[in-house]
């Protein structure tokens, strides 16, 4: 059973163009959420992350949407550049009131930025 | 500043012999989590350490895998009789307090088993 789902599978944007990767998940007691970014033969590395108390939050040019009543949240990459270029993972956890501190994550999103 | 140390970055076994991953964590890290990446695939949850204590070993398979944290030195995971399937990326994660997250990830070990 996939608790964290995330669409599309890839993803070709034009540099200067809007990135948007969604995910939806099924535990309502999943009590944070964070993108991380993968560049081949790397290992994942922290964009941004966010907890059910806000809708939005922005760093940069990332920001993530969040709406908790249709378990869905959302990467924004605005101004995309060549260097985006990489695989984008979801992730969710539940780090309060369980014993879990575990990262349930997506399958991924292979971003291409064309120049 | 180190981040998440993982050695070997490649290890090549074949069916049957032993494989063992070591991670550091961050300076100032005492929880440890691993994960196996497939091909394609995203990050699957194996098992979480603090020092001298396995915390939750839900993600681990049943049968030859085992973790450790000792007091002093790296984590380890261990595959013990390796078998083609064991073939992936295993990553190491550390973090500060399971509670603050967030986690943060070495450069994975590559396991191919011949």
């Amino acid at each position: 059973q996939q608790q964290v789902k995330q669409s599309p599978q890839s993803l070709i944007v034009q540099k200067g163009g809007i990135s948007i990767i969604n995910c939806a998940y099924e535990n309502t007691a999943f009590d944070y959420f964070p993108w991380y970014q993968q560049f081949p033969g790397k290992g994942p590395a922290l964009l941004i992350a966010i907890r059910p108390d806000v809708s939005e939050k922005k760093e940069g040019r990332f920001t993530i949407s969040f709406n908790k009543s249709a378990k869905q949240f959302s990467l924004h990459i605005m101004d995309s550049q060549p260097g985006d270029s990489a695989t984008y993972f979801c992730a969710a956890s539940r780090i309060y009131g369980g014993s879990q501190g575990n990262l349930i994550f997506g399958k991924g999103t292979k971003l291409s930025v064309k120049p | 500043n180190a981040g998440v140390m993982q050695n070997p970055r490649h290890l090549v076994r074949r069916r049957g012999q032993e494989a063992r991953l070591r991670c550091s964590p961050m300076k100032g890290h005492s929880h440890v989590y691993w994960y196996r990446q497939l091909p394609e695939e995203g990050l699957k949850f194996m098992v979480y350490l603090q020092k001298e204590n396995i915390i939750d070993e839900s993600g681990m398979p049943k049968e030859r895998f085992s973790a450790e944290f000792p007091k002093e030195g790296p984590s380890i995971l261990r595959i013990q009789q390796v078998v083609r399937g064991d073939s992936a990326a295993y990553f190491c994660a550390s973090s500060r307090d399971r509670v603050d997250q967030p986690q943060h990830f070495g450069d994975g070990t590559r396991l191919s088993i011949l």
